[in-house]
C-alpha cells in the first residue's frame, strides 16, 4: 500500500525558503504514470494547488507562486521535493503532498500533512 | 483562473437524509471535476473524479453528476461518518482549483 509522508521544518522565518520533503513508501515515484503534486491549505483561502511534476521534468506550477516555487523528484531517494523562496506571513498553512493519477485525473493517493508557520 | 463556488456553505443533516452540493464553475470545465471529503485533522480523501465516476472503495451512497458548470454531489442515505466537508476541484485548466467546501454537519 502506497503512503506519502511529508517532512521538513514547522517554522520558518520570514523572506527565507520554505523546503519540504514527501517520502513515497510502499511504492516508486518512477512507477506508474502520476504527477506528484503539493496542496496547502489555510485558514484564509482554503485549498489551494501549489503545482505538481511528472517523472520526466513535465510539469505545472500555480501562476500566482510561480516565480518562487519548485517541485523536484528525487528517484534515488523516491521522494517529491517543495522549495517556496521569499515566504511571507500568507504562506503559512497545512502543506499536503499528493499523487495525481493521469488515468483518473484527480488527487487519488494525499500525505497526512505538515504545518508550517512563518515567523517575522 | 477558474473560479469554483460551492453551495451551501453549511448543511445541517440527521442520518438517513439525502443530502445534495452544489459546485459551479465560473466557465465550462466539460467533466473534469472531483469530490473529496476531509475530515477534522485529516487530509482529504477521493470520492468522484471525473465529476461522476466513484473512486475505488467509496460506498455507493454516494453519487456525482453534471458537466460543463454545473455539478452535483449527492449523498442518498447520510451515515454518522459522513459528517465531514466536501470540495470540489476542476481540472479543466491549471492552477486545479478549489471550491470553497460544504460543510456536513448535525
Amino acid at each position: 500500500q502506497v503512503q506519502l509522508q511529508e517532512s521538513g521544518p514547522g517554522l520558518v522565518k520570514a523572506s527565507q525558503t520554505l523546503s519540504l520533503t514527501c517520502t513515497v513508501s510502499g511504492g516508486s515515484v518512477a512507477g506508474g504514470s502520476y504527477f506528484w503534486t503539493w496542496i496547502r491549505q489555510s485558514a484564509g483561502k482554503g485549498l489551494e494547488w501549489i503545482g505538481r511534476m511528472f517523472l520526466s521534468g513535465d510539469g505545472n506550477y500555480n501562476p500566482s507562486l510561480l516565480s518562487r516555487v519548485t517541485i523536484s523528484v528525487d528517484t534515488s531517494k523516491n521522494q517529491v521535493s517543495l522549495e517556496l523562496k521569499s515566504v511571507t506571513a500568507a504562506d503559512t498553512a497545512i502543506y499536503y503532498c499528493a499523487r495525481e493519477s493521469v488515468a483518473l485525473t484527480a488527487l487519488d493517493l494525499w500525505g497526512q500533512g505538515i504545518r508550517v508557520s512563518v515567523s517575522s | 483562473d477558474i473560479q469554483m463556488t460551492q453551495s451551501p456553505s453549511s448543511v445541517s443533516a440527521s442520518v438517513g437524509d439525502r443530502v445534495t452540493i452544489t459546485c459551479r464553475a465560473s466557465q465550462g470545465i466539460s467533466t473534469w471535476l472531483a469530490w473529496y471529503q476531509q475530515k477534522p485533522g485529516k487530509a482529504p480523501t477521493l470520492l468522484i473524479y471525473d465529476a461522476s465516476t466513484l473512486h475505488t472503495g467509496v460506498p455507493s451512497r454516494f453519487g456525482g453528476s453534471g458537466s460543463g458548470t454545473d455539478f452535483t454531489l449527492t449523498i442518498s442515505s447520510l451515515q454518522p461518518e459522513d459528517f465531514a466537508i466536501y470540495y470540489c476541484q476542476q481540472f479543466s485548466s491549471f492552477p486545479a482549483t478549489f471550491g470553497p467546501g460544504t460543510k456536513v454537519d448535525v
